[in-house]
């Protein structure tokens, strides 16, 4: 079945730095998501893409559609504290039976001690 | 405000016991979703339902079941079958299944079996 690969697992941040994280399947998909969860709770809508080759801001964020439509990748530029959390990519793809809707295993930022 | 409820917020099981997590939404979604969160594994689907009395299970249901008898509610029942219960339950809920605008997830519940 679909697959993401969502990379890096886990990464620390000093405040004032850039972040990258991205998504990689074999599979295509219609729609990409991006998602923060911050510890204890649900994870919230960051960033939706549509269309291949998409570039789309949310304030520090900026998160890009690929265009071959089998990756994604969101940065966040000046990290601060509060950006801490596990941030999930997620891909919407139709047919098959799992919702339709897949899911990467996070991205985990800490702050640099 | 339209939003997601899971409840409780934490639970504690006995061994052998079965229980039962809340999900209830007024947001009028037909879907609504149940995943299982542990440490490093993402997010995996436990069962999922496109619309009243009708659900299907997802990657991991083995030891879980669901009904969904109203629109707005879907509880999950973590039954004693279900040999490694503690976790995080997340609820989500989204217009309908395939559709593009993703999912509105509840808050969790965190289970641990004592």
């Amino acid at each position: 079945g679909q697959q993401l690969n969502q990379s890096p697992q886990s990464m620390f941040i000093q405040e004032g730095e850039d972040v990258s994280m991205n998504c990689t399947s074999s599979s295509i998909f219609n729609t990409w998501l991006w998602y923060k969860q911050d510890p204890g709770e649900g994870p919230v809508l960051l960033i939706a893409l549509y269309k291949a080759g998409e570039l789309t801001s949310n304030g520090r964020l900026t998160a890009q559609f690929g265009i071959t439509r089998k990756d994604s990748f969101l940065n966040i530029s000046a990290s601060i504290p509060s950006d801490v959390g596990i941030y999930f990519c997620a891909g919407l793809y139709y047919g098959g039976s799992q919702g339709n809707l897949i899911f990467g295993k996070g991205t985990k930022l800490s702050v640099k001690p | 405000d339209g939003g997601i409820t899971q409840s409780p917020k934490y639970l504690f099981r006995k061994e052998g016991q079965n229980v039962t997590l809340s999900c209830e939404q007024n947001l009028n979604h037909d879907a609504m979703y149940w995943y299982r969160q542990d440490p490093g594994q993402g997010l995996r689907l436990i069962y999922y339902s496109q619309i009243v009395n009708d659900f299907q299970k997802g990657d991991i249901a083995e030891g879980y079941s669901v009904s969904r008898e109203k629109k707005e509610s879907f509880p999950l029942t973590v039954t004693s079958a279900q040999k490694n219960p503690t976790a995080f339950y997340l609820c989500a809920s989204s217009i309908s299944t395939g559709n593009n605008y993703g999912y509105t997830f509840g808050s969790g519940t965190r289970l641990t079996v004592v």
